[in-house]
């Protein structure tokens, strides 16, 4: 099984400012997905990363607000632009590979105070 | 429209008890469903998914296309299995998924 790292793991941030969210690979993988876990609620996808070429976002989650970048097969980062309290949620990336399961991160807990 | 619906936000049982996490979907396509756990202070973790028809911890699941449902069921929890667990449905080749919004099973000693 491959084993994803997620960085940081929680932070608590200030509304208005940027939170960078990194995601490393031991291994290369297609695919890498975001998701947003608000508390209290289920996972909601907001976007996928492809290497070399820009995000796929899902309805309801725009680049502005969620830029990704994909810059190697091993790892993404997701940054929460602007953030604001309802950016409170669990953020986790996700691996994507064909016929096999899906692996999480450990998620990032970001507050916004 | 593609979607996973858990009707129920807990399940409260006794140890012992038989437990039904309910399970319904929604796909245009041949669905392919998962079962995805996550214990306290753990990470999102695959249980089982249909196309193995396998058991894990005492766990099975069954695909029916007639009630579009796939529901887990376990003959007699035990304490371990307080948790979350949430059905996802495949929605792209890279697993790319789609969740239910979890049903949180307490088992009570």
């Amino acid at each position: 099984s491959a084993v994803i790292s997620q960085k940081p793991s929680r932070d608590i941030c200030q509304r208005g400012t940027s939170l960078t969210i990194q995601c490393q690979v031991d291994s290369q993988v297609t695919m890498m997905f975001w998701y947003r876990q608000q508390p209290g609620q289920s996972l909601t996808l907001i976007a996928t990363a492809n290497q070399g070429s820009e995000a796929t976002y899902e309805s309801g989650f725009v680049i502005d607000k969620f830029p990704i970048s994909r810059p190697n097969l091993t790892f993404s980062t997701l940054t929460v632009s602007n953030m604001s309290p309802e950016d409170s949620s669990i953020y986790l990336c996700s691996l994507g590979q064909m016929n096999t399961e899906a692996f999480f991160g450990q998620g990032t807990r970001l507050t916004v105070v | 429209a593609q979607r996973v619906t858990q009707p129920e936000k807990l399940l409260s049982v006794f140890k012992g008890a038989p437990v039904e996490l309910k399970c319904n979907y929604s796909y245009s396509g041949s669905p392919e469903l998962f079962w995805y756990v996550q214990y306290s202070r753990q990470r999102l973790q695959l249980l089982l998914r249909h196309i193995s028809r396998e058991s894990i911890k005492g766990f099975t699941a069954d695909l029916n296309k007639g009630e579009t449902s796939f529901h887990l069921k376990k003959p007699f929890a035990q304490e371990e299995d307080s948790a979350m667990y949430y059905c996802a449905l495949k929605a792209g080749g890279y697993n790319k998924l789609i969740f239910g919004a979890g049903t949180r099973l307490a088992v009570h000693p």
